[in-house]
């Protein structure tokens, strides 16, 4: 089974500012016969379910702001949201599908 | 429009099964090269993957809960079925289906809202 770990557990910066996200798998989740990372980011705001912001790793999902960005390969990987919006108050979750499907605990990210 | 929507008992005895059912409409599963997974979430706590069932109706299980769980689909009626055995407090929480664009890979871009199930005698 592999396990993906996020960090921290929670984050609380000004609007405007950088969160910055991390996950690690515990294997690496580069695929070598198309040379992708299988490595997808959700935000879940409160009450709601939750949304695609980055597959691969690092591909936007359509109609994500492109203050959302994804980056990493093989067992590490960050999210980032470059300025802050109020509207991003949420848990943030990395999934692995490289093998079956995991989830990360979850990073709760609020307003400082 | 891709929707998907989830029903089922809000209320579960302990040991009783559980049957979930989604609905969904904007995709096809007996056409389109998708998938339809479950995740579930106890409340407070992080998303869990349950399982996914694909086009070509290969079925994939969570590890830790494959001896419990058994999904389908009925292609006709555009739905795909959960069934979770000898169901207990843990197993209450919020059950989502999602769906995966893809047969092969499986990050999920559209959600239902989910169903909130209980189980309490």
């Amino acid at each position: 089974d592999i396990v993906v770990t996020q960090s921290p557990d929670s984050l609380a910066v000004s609007l405007g500012e950088r969160a910055t996200i991390n996950c690690k798998s515990s294997q690496s989740l580069l695929h070598s016969s198309n040379n992708k990372n299988y490595l997808a980011w959700y935000q879940q705001r409160p009450g709601q379910s939750p949304k695609l912001l980055i597959y691969w790793a690092s591909i936007r999902e359509s109609g994500v702001p492109d203050r959302f960005s994804g980056s990493g390969s093989g067992t590490d990987f960050t999210l980032t949201i470059s300025s802050l919006q109020a509207e991003d108050v949420a848990v943030y979750y990395c999934q692995q599908y490289y093998s079956l499907s995991n989830f990360g605990q979850g990073t709760k990210v609020e307003i400082k | 429009q891709v929707t998907l929507r989830e029903s089922g008992p809000a209320l579960v005895k302990p040991t009783e099964t559980l049957t979930l059912t989604c609905t969904f409409s904007g995709f096809s599963l007996s056409t389109g090269q998708m998938c339809v997974n479950w995740v579930r979430q106890p409340p407070g706590k992080p998303l869990e993957w349950l399982a996914l069932i694909d086009w070509e109706d290969d079925k994939f299980y969570s590890l830790s809960l494959k001896t419990r769980l058994t999904i389908s689909k009925d292609t006709s009626k555009n739905q795909v079925v959960l069934t979770l055995t000898t169901v207990g407090p843990a197993d209450s929480g919020t059950y989502f289906c999602a769906r995966s664009p893809t047969a092969y890979y499986h990050y999920m871009d559209a959600w239902g809202k989910g169903t909130t199930v209980t189980v309490s005698s």
